[in-house]
């Protein structure tokens, strides 16, 4: 069975300060994919990145970081210098086949204040 | 231009009703999906297309039915609807090719409320 947990269901932090958004999955596959997606309160899904299961470089982009860890079936987001545009609804999902079935955590709703 | 496309964006009804909520996206994909996002946000997936042949459903009541006039267009009909199919609706579509079939486009979401 595939299952992608994200504990925390609320993180609240003040502008400036780096948050940690974990991401615990499990599958028995050895080929699969991990996403992260924002939901901003206007309602879309953004994309954000697509980890393959045989690369577990660590992956910047701007104040976005990304820390993949087979070992401990981890795919942690990190941000840092948070902003309050940053508040959003992020979730992380697995999927192991072409079709697109992505299997969602439940969700982490981040708030940054000013 | 917006990739993907939903209408309408907001879908108040009483139970019992038969409704559909379109999608349409831009972008050339092969492959389009249906997604719901209940009340505490989790998102499931329940229907999949790739060039106009489901591929993947979700053992979604046979209340819900996709149709995909073609590969640019899937619409979603609901008919009888019930309290229970309260919710964010999201269509969202991929390109089928290695590398890029997993890397989803969504749109902007459907909120049906059934009263």
């Amino acid at each position: 069975a595939q299952k992608v947990t994200q504990a925390q269901t609320e993180i609240s932090v003040v502008e400036k300060e780096d948050v940690t958004l974990d991401c615990v999955y499990e599958t028995r596959d050895t080929t699969y994919y991990l996403f992260w997606y924002k939901q901003p309160p206007s309602g879309e899904l953004v994309f954000l990145i697509r980890r393959n299961s045989f690369d577990e470089q660590n992956e910047i982009s701007g104040r976005y970081s990304w820390n993949f860890q087979k070992s401990t079936s981890s795919f942690n987001f990190t941000i840092t210098a948070s902003q309050v545009v940053d508040s959003a609804v992020y979730f992380c999902a697995l999927s192991n086949r072409r079709g697109g079935k992505l299997i969602f955590g439940q969700g982490t709703e981040l708030s940054v204040k000013p | 231009d917006t990739a993907v496309s939903q209408t309408p964006k907001y879908l108040v009804t009483q139970m019992g009703n038969d409704k559909s909520i379109k999608c349409e996206q831009n972008l050339g994909h092969d492959t389009m999906y249906w997604y719901k996002q209940d009340s505490k946000k989790f998102l499931k997936i329940m229907f999949s297309y790739n060039n106009k042949e489901l591929i993947i459903n979700e053992t979604v009541p046979n209340r819900f039915s996709p149709k995909s006039p073609d590969k640019a267009h899937l619409n979603l009909h609901i008919n009888s609807l019930e309290l229970g199919d309260s919710a964010v609706y999201f269509c969202a579509s991929s390109q089928d090719s290695a590398g890029e079939w997993e890397k989803l486009f969504f749109g902007s979401g459907t909120q049906l409320s059934v009263l």
